[in-house]
């Protein structure tokens, strides 16, 4: 099945600074990636997402890239604020079971105001 | 459109007992899915349904765990017997249609003693 890992598992930032999160997959038929973020205590919420006939996909100070030959996305997240401190997770789809996502581990990202 | 609807919020139970968690996904959503989230395994599919049919459930831990959808508008996770080590928080999600952004409900914290 798809195998998604994602790195790093934690980052810490100040505020205004640039976060990269990075995820890659197994699966070369993948091609739909989502990115959500969970703030504690609450359920995970879609933030983006990209699919494989584009390189890159913007909104606002988030921003996600996508590498299909070397098989990894990344979430850029530019001027960080204290209220972007959450997990950070990936996604892709593939393996044997068409319809379902693999997650990655998370990134548990802190801005330092 | 309310989201995905899960009860309990949160459950605590002894262990042997049955425990029963609902979810009601978004209307015109084919798709539902059952997720485990704990600290030492992260984000874990259990189980997903395509229009009420079970398509994968490679993801349910062992025959203890049960999930069925008898209709469009409701899903149920059975935990039976239920032991110390199935306390998690499990989210229910919904999407539309294969790659296309899954819509979670707000979880059940289950605690089982």
């Amino acid at each position: 099945g798809e195998n998604v890992e994602q790195h790093p598992s934690t980052l810490s930032v100040q505020e205004g600074d640039s976060a990269v999160i990075k995820c890659t997959y197994s699966d070369s038929a993948s091609n739909y990636f989502p990115w959500y973020k969970q703030e504690l205590g609450k359920r995970p919420q879609l933030i983006i997402d990209i699919r494989s006939n584009v390189g890159e996909k913007k909104d606002q100070r988030i921003a996600v890239t996508l590498n299909k030959t070397a098989k990894h996305f990344s979430l850029h997240i530019t001027e960080t604020q204290p209220e972007d401190s959450a997990v950070y997770f990936c996604a892709a789809p593939g393996g044997t079971s068409y319809g379902k996502l693999t997650f990655g581990q998370g990134t548990i990202l802190t801005v330092h105001p | 459109d309310a989201g995905v609807i899960q009860s309990p919020r949160h459950e605590v139970t002894e262990m042997g007992q049955e425990v029963t968690l609902r979810c009601k996904p978004i209307s015109g959503h084919d798709y539902l899915f059952w997720y485990r989230q704990t600290m030492m395994r992260g984000l874990e599919l259990l189980i997903y349904f395509n229009n009420n049919v079970p398509i994968d459930d490679s993801g349910m831990p062992e025959d203890r765990f049960s999930a069925k959808m008898p209709n469009a508008s409701f899903s149920t996770l059975k935990i039976q017997p239920s032991e110390p080590r199935d306390s998690a928080v499990y989210f229910c999600a919904s999407s539309f249609s294969v790659n296309q952004p899954q819509h979670f409900g707000d979880g059940t914290r289950l605690s089982i003693l």
